[in-house]
């Protein structure tokens, strides 16, 4: 069965700080792996993908994602994180065999930066 | 260029009455799909839609239907709704079914059912 696992309800971090958010994943094949993040009362936002090539994925507000296919992993990360980065992170994972092309999620993190 | 727009932002039921969540994408896309949202638990397929006249079921379709008339437009009807039912729902589109391409999210629609 296909699945992500986001092992931390919460990250917290100091502002200017590195952070990483992790999550592993379980899908038969090439995976193609998602990163989301959703602020209060909103929407689920693209931030980045993985498909194929470069491990290192990078994407918006100065966010990049690390693939390890050996750990099967694909942990998000920032060099200095933002207060304004507080939000809540899903990790979702759409396998190449489903036929319904769903995006499977993690429970999500939430990453709290402070000042 | 609105992306993709779902009616009620909030909405109160009483069990046993019906509603729909409407769901309307502006980018020509061709997926669709209806997601909850519960706590702890990420967000949960109901159904999809890979074009106009094709749905079909999700995870978790039962005490729901779709139907897709228009590229555009994607109701999530509730049937006679359940306290089990109350959750966040969130509308998506891709521009295709392939694996390869992000879905972009609706605003959602937080939905109590008493």
């Amino acid at each position: 069965a296909q699945s992500v696992a986001q092992p931390e309800d919460q990250v917290n971090v100091a502002e200017g700080n590195p952070l990483t958010v992790k999550c592993t994943y379980s899908v038969s094949g090439n995976p193609y792996l998602f990163w989301y993040v959703q602020y209060p009362n909103r929407g689920l936002q693209f931030l980045l993908k993985y498909i194929t090539g470069d491990n290192l994925v990078k994407g918006s507000y100065g966010f990049e994602a690390e693939f390890n296919k050996s750990q099967t992993s694909f942990h998000l990360k920032k060099p200095s994180a933002l207060v304004s980065d507080s939000a809540l992170y899903f990790c979702a994972v759409r396998g190449p065999m489903d036929s319904s092309y769903k995006l499977i999620f993690g429970s999500g993190t939430r990453l709290l930066v402070r000042p | 260029n609105a992306g993709v727009t779902q009616t009620p932002k909030f909405q109160v039921l009483k069990t046993g009455q019906s509603m729909t969540l409407q769901c309307a994408q502006d980018m020509n896309h061709e997926y669709m799909s209806w997601y909850r949202q519960d706590p702890g638990m990420g967000l949960r397929l109901i159904h999809y839609s890979v074009g106009a006249g094709i749905t079909d079921q999700g995870e978790v379709p039962n005490g729901y239907n779709v139907s897709r008339s228009t590229t555009e437009d994607f109701p999530l009807r509730l049937l006679s709704a359940a306290p089990s039912q109350t959750s966040v729902y969130f509308c998506a589109s891709s521009y295709s079914r392939l694996g390869n391409t992000e879905a972009f999210f609706g605003q959602g629609t937080r939905l109590t059912v008493v």
